[in-house]
């Protein structure tokens, strides 16, 4: 079945970076753009940017340049987001979400399990 | 950016109630809206798409509708299981945005 499933839990100290891994199976990885959204404790989610699987092309939320690297292995069917410079303020979940586009409008159909990033010193 | 306003931030409601949340969008999207239901400690899950498409295996009691900047999401009759978080997303253009979300709780 249509899967997404995400590396486990880190705690990561101020100022580290974090790379966390989200692989596909199911279907044919390069079909389908993948999203990442965070989610911090107790708050709503947040859209961070999204990869194309075919061609590694992507997009990033202004508040999150350069500071954020997507990146995929196609050999896996694996993407990843990397976040440096980590803060107190990047502790949240971490989602993937697989995005299909139906009738020229797009949404957010699979989502992984979720990473928990705990940023602390 | 494009701004979801999303209302109310959080509501009660009893079982068998009609309810209804609503989403504003800081400038026009025409139909590019989903809506999306969290429960505590699981991931998002699409709920409907283009606005008023509801998404396979979601209940015919969930419906969406609107276009432009104004869209609604609403449960004809509240089920237990419906007690959730529900978010509306833009997908118009990036960066995409959500709404800040809206509690549904039991009375």
């Amino acid at each position: 079945q249509v899967q997404l499933v995400q590396s486990g839990a880190e705690v990561k100290k101020p100022g580290a970076s974090v790379k966390v891994s989200c692989k596909a199976s199911g279907y044919t990885f390069t079909n389908y753009y993948i999203h990442w959204v965070r989610q911090a404790p107790g708050q709503g989610l947040e859209w961070m940017g999204i990869i194309n699987p075919n061609g590694a092309g992507t997009t990033y939320a202004q508040r999150f340049q350069g500071r954020v690297t997507m990146t995929r292995d196609t050999s896996t069917n694996t993407v990843y987001m990397e976040l440096s410079s980590l803060s107190s303020e990047d502790t949240a979940l971490y989602y993937c979400a697989r995005r299909v586009v139906v009738a020229s409008t797009a949404a957010l159909d699979m989502w992984g399990q979720g990473t928990l990033v705990t940023v602390s010193s | 950016a494009i701004q979801m306003t999303q209302s109310p931030s959080s509501l009660s409601a009893s079982v068998g109630d009609r309810v209804t949340i609503t989403c504003r969008a800081s400038q026009g999207i025409r139909n590019d809206l989903g809506w999306y239901q969290q429960k505590p400690g699981k991931a998002p899950k699409l709920l409907i798409y283009a606005a008023s498409t509801l998404q396979s295996g979601v209940p015919s009691r969930f419906s969406g509708s609107g276009s432009g900047t104004d869209f609604t999401l609403t449960i004809s009759s509240l089920q237990p299981e419906d007690f959730a978080t529900y978010y509306c997303l833009q997908d118009y253009n990036y960066p995409w945005t959500f709404g800040q979300g809206t509690k549904v709780e039991i009375k």
